[in-house]
């Protein structure tokens, strides 16, 4: 039973173009959440977060947003760079610091950006 | 060496052998923890270790054994596996005690069991 949920396997965007990435969860105790960026054979990389008791976060291209009464999440970036291309994870966690907490991921999205 | 560095990056192994994951991390983090990724599969947590303590054991099973000597260093012991273990490990640590915290990860080990 998956709590943290990306349902589309890949996307892909034209060069310049916004990219929107989509993220679901069930848990309603998770109040931190996350996305990582992955390219091949290198370990996620942490590129933005947000609290539950925020509903957006802006860090240069990419803005997440929370919406906690859909249990929904998105990533945007924009304007898409070659760079982006890479597999997107979303994650989840019951604890937004002070503690060590394992997180819930989805199973990614692949991000494609066309020239 | 920076970040978190994991050895070996590929290790194909029998059923019958015993073989060690290492992990190390040279950013100060006092948190670490096993991932496994199976194909088609999110990332799943395994252990948690937190100032060396095991804090959490997500229902691995005992062919898994993990060992936190110190805050830099995370092992994960592997004997008697079956095929369908095969995945990719990955390795992560994060700063405990944060107001805001993130884990790092490691390049992985791509693990092959026949």
């Amino acid at each position: 039973d998956q709590q943290v949920k990306q349902n589309s396997p890949s996307l892909s965007v034209q060069e310049g173009r916004i990219s929107i990435l989509n993220c679901d969860y069930t848990n309603s105790m998770f109040d931190y959440f996350l996305w990582y960026k992955k390219y091949p054979a290198e370990g996620p990389t942490f590129l933005i977060s947000i609290s539950s008791i925020k509903d957006k976060n802006e860090d240069g291209r990419f803005t997440v947003f929370l919406n906690k009464s859909a249990k929904h999440l998105s990533l945007h970036i924009v304007p898409s760079q070659p760079g982006d291309s890479a597999v997107y994870f979303c994650a989840a966690s019951v604890g937004s610091g002070g503690g060590a907490d394992g997180l819930t991921f989805g199973k990614g999205t692949h991000l494609i950006i066309q020239p | 060496e920076t970040g978190v560095t994991q050895t070996p990056r590929h290790l194909v192994m029998g059923m019958t052998n015993k073989k060690s994951l290492k992990c190390e991390q040279h950013l100060g983090h006092n948190a670490m923890y096993w991932y496994k990724q199976s194909a088609k599969k999110p990332l799943e947590l395994m252990f948690v270790y937190n100032f060396k303590e095991q804090t959490e054991n997500n229902s691995v099973p005992s062919r898994f054994s993990p060992e936190c000597p110190n805050s830099s260093h995370l092992f994960l012991h592997l004997h008697t596996l079956q095929p369908e273990d095969s995945a990719l490990y990955l390795c992560a640590s994060s700063l405990d005690g944060g107001a805001v915290y993130e884990q790092y990860f490691g390049p992985g080990t791509r693990l092959t069991v026949t």
